[in-house]
């Protein structure tokens, strides 16, 4: 069982948007600006897209933007293209004390039809 | 282009030792923070732990404490995972990843290796 709640997979037509979830607590997601999105295409590293909630990595497509609402973070990406085909991970960072830790979700399987 | 190159793949025996290496190309290692994730066939991302190469200070996942090692050679740009008596369920793509600057971004990790597979068998 992972740490943050994805769904495990959507889908969507080209051109569409779509919306990946991420649920965490309200001593994770919901108390860190800390949460960033991967795109892993098979057989490939993951690749960041968003970090810090909702800002986009160097060279990542506008298409892609995140959000949070309470406990909640949200990959939305519009336009949807073939190239979007992949899994996609939210990671909150935490640390307290002496604890740190990522916390990572169980991926999310995009497939554009 | 900053890149990280891990090496190349493993098969190990059970109770076996794995050192993976992750090298800092186009960068020095020393101003980032290096992190190890692992990813069994067909399963989801998971977070072993961190380096800071300046220091040397490390911080483990409970659940690999005492069987995971991680260090640096700064004069070869150079970071290291051990994993320890392996077992089946070690079977896994091991990827390390940096973290960027605090400056610029909060924890997350930019850049990562392409990946090594180890195989215990």
């Amino acid at each position: 069982q992972s740490a943050l709640t994805q769904p495990a997979s959507v889908s969507g037509s080209p051109g569409q948007s779509i919306t990946i979830s991420c649920t965490g607590t309200s001593s994770d997601v919901g108390d860190y600006d800390y949460v960033s999105w991967y795109q892993q295409h098979p057989g490939k590293a993951p690749k960041l897209i968003i970090f810090d909630v909702n800002h986009r990595a160097s060279g990542v497509s506008d298409r892609f933007s995140g959000s949070r609402s309470g406990n909640t973070a949200s990959l939305t990406i519009s336009g949807l293209q073939a190239e979007d085909e992949a899994d996609y991970y939210c990671i909150s960072y935490i640390s307290r004390n002496t604890l740190e830790n990522f916390l990572f979700g169980g991926g999310t399987k995009l497939t554009v039809l | 282009q900053v890149q990280l190159l891990q090496s190349g793949a493993q098969v190990m025996q059970p109770g076996a030792s794995v050192k993976v290496s992750c090298k800092a190309s186009e960068y020095s290692l020393i101003h980032n923070y290096i992190d190890w994730v692992r990813q069994a066939p067909g399963q989801g991302l998971e977070w072993m732990g961190r380096i800071n190469p300046k220091s040397g200070d490390t911080y483990y996942v409970e659940k690999y404490q005492g069987r995971v090692t991680m260090t640096r050679d700064l004069s070869s740009n150079l970071a290291y995972m051990e994993l320890n008596s392996l077992t089946a369920d070690d079977t896994a793509v091991y990827f390390c990843a940096r973290r960027p600057p605090l400056m610029m971004a909060g924890p997350c990790l930019d850049v990562w290796g392409q990946g090594t597979s180890v195989t215990v068998s």
